[in-house]
C-alpha cells in the first residue's frame, strides 16, 4: 500500500479535462513540494510537474498542478489519445521508512 | 542531451547478488543527487535509495536497508546498486533517476530501466 493515495483509474473523452488527486499527510505532502510523472510502458517516467505547479521546459500548458494542505492535484486539459498512461505523484517524506514516496499510480484512459 | 543508461539486470536465484550500473552523460554528474527507483510487475513506482553528488550521504527505503548499497563513481559518471540477499519480491524493472538542480524538484530525468528477475 502506497504512502500517497491516488485513484487507480480515471477516464474522460478526448478534448475534455481530467484531474488526478494525490492525498498524503503532514510528513510528506503537507511539508514538501510535490512532483508528477507520466509513465508509458517500456519507457522511463517523465517529469510533468515539479514544485507543486511548475512545468519543465517542453511540457505543454495542458498539464497543471496544485497543492492544498496534504493533497495535490494534477490537471490535464484538451485530452489526447497520447495522454493515455500511468500518472504518479511523488514527494519527500520525513518518516524513518523512506526518504521519497510515490503514489500508487493512476491509469488514465482517453475515451 | 541528458542520458541515463542502466545495465546489469538479469535472472538471479533467491539469495543471490547482482550489481546494477547506470551510465550518465550530458550533464555535470557530481552536481546531482541520484536515485534508484523500481517497479515490480503490475505495481507502482517504489523509491529504493539515493546518494548525494559527492557520495557522502546515502539513504535507503526500509525494505532494502542492509541488503542493497548505492554508490557512485564521479570519475566515470556512473551510479551503481549492489543488491545482495535477493528475494522474489525484488523482481522489478530498476530505473536510475536524476534529481533536479534542487532536490525538491524530484526526478527530472530517468533511464529506460533494467529488468531484474529473482527466481529459482
Amino acid at each position: 500500500q502506497s504512502v500517497l493515495t491516488q485513484p487507480p483509474s480515471v477516464s474522460a473523452a478526448a478534448g475534455q479535462k481530467v484531474t488526478i488527486s494525490c492525498s498524503g499527510s503532514s510528513s510528506n505532502i503537507g511539508n514538501n513540494y510535490v512532483s508528477w510523472y507520466q509513465h508509458l510502458p517500456g519507457t522511463g517516467p517523465k517529469l510533468l510537474i515539479y514544485d507543486n505547479n511548475k512545468r519543465p521546459s517542453g511540457i505543454p500548458e495542458r498539464f497543471s498542478g496544485s497543492k492544498s494542505g496534504t493533497s495535490a492535484t494534477l490537471g490535464i486539459t484538451g485530452l489526447q489519445t497520447g495522454d493515455e498512461a500511468e500518472y504518479y505523484c511523488g514527494t519527500w517524506d520525513s518518516s524513518r521508512n523512506s526518504d521519497w514516496v510515490f503514489g500508487g499510480g493512476t491509469k488514465l484512459a482517453v475515451l | 542531451e541528458v542520458q541515463l543508461v542502466e545495465s546489469g539486470g538479469g535472472l538471479v536465484q533467491p539469495g543471490g547478488s547482482l550489481r546494477l550500473s547506470c551510465a550518465a552523460s550530458g550533464f555535470t554528474f557530481v552536481n546531482h543527487w541520484m536515485s534508484w527507483v523500481r517497479q515490480a510487475p503490475g505495481k507502482g513506482l517504489e523509491w529504493m535509495a539515493n546518494i548525494r553528488g559527492d557520495g557522502g550521504e546515502r539513504h535507503y527505503v526500509a525494505s532494502v536497508r542492509g541488503r542493497f548499497t548505492i554508490s557512485r563513481d564521479n570519475g566515470k559518471n556512473s551510479l551503481y546498486l549492489q543488491m545482495n540477499s535477493l528475494r522474489a519480491d525484488d523482481t522489478a524493472v530498476y530505473y536510475c533517476a536524476r534529481y533536479g538542480a534542487m532536490a525538491t524538484m524530484g526526478f527530472d530525468f530517468w533511464g529506460h530501466g533494467t529488468l531484474v528477475t529473482v527466481s529459482s
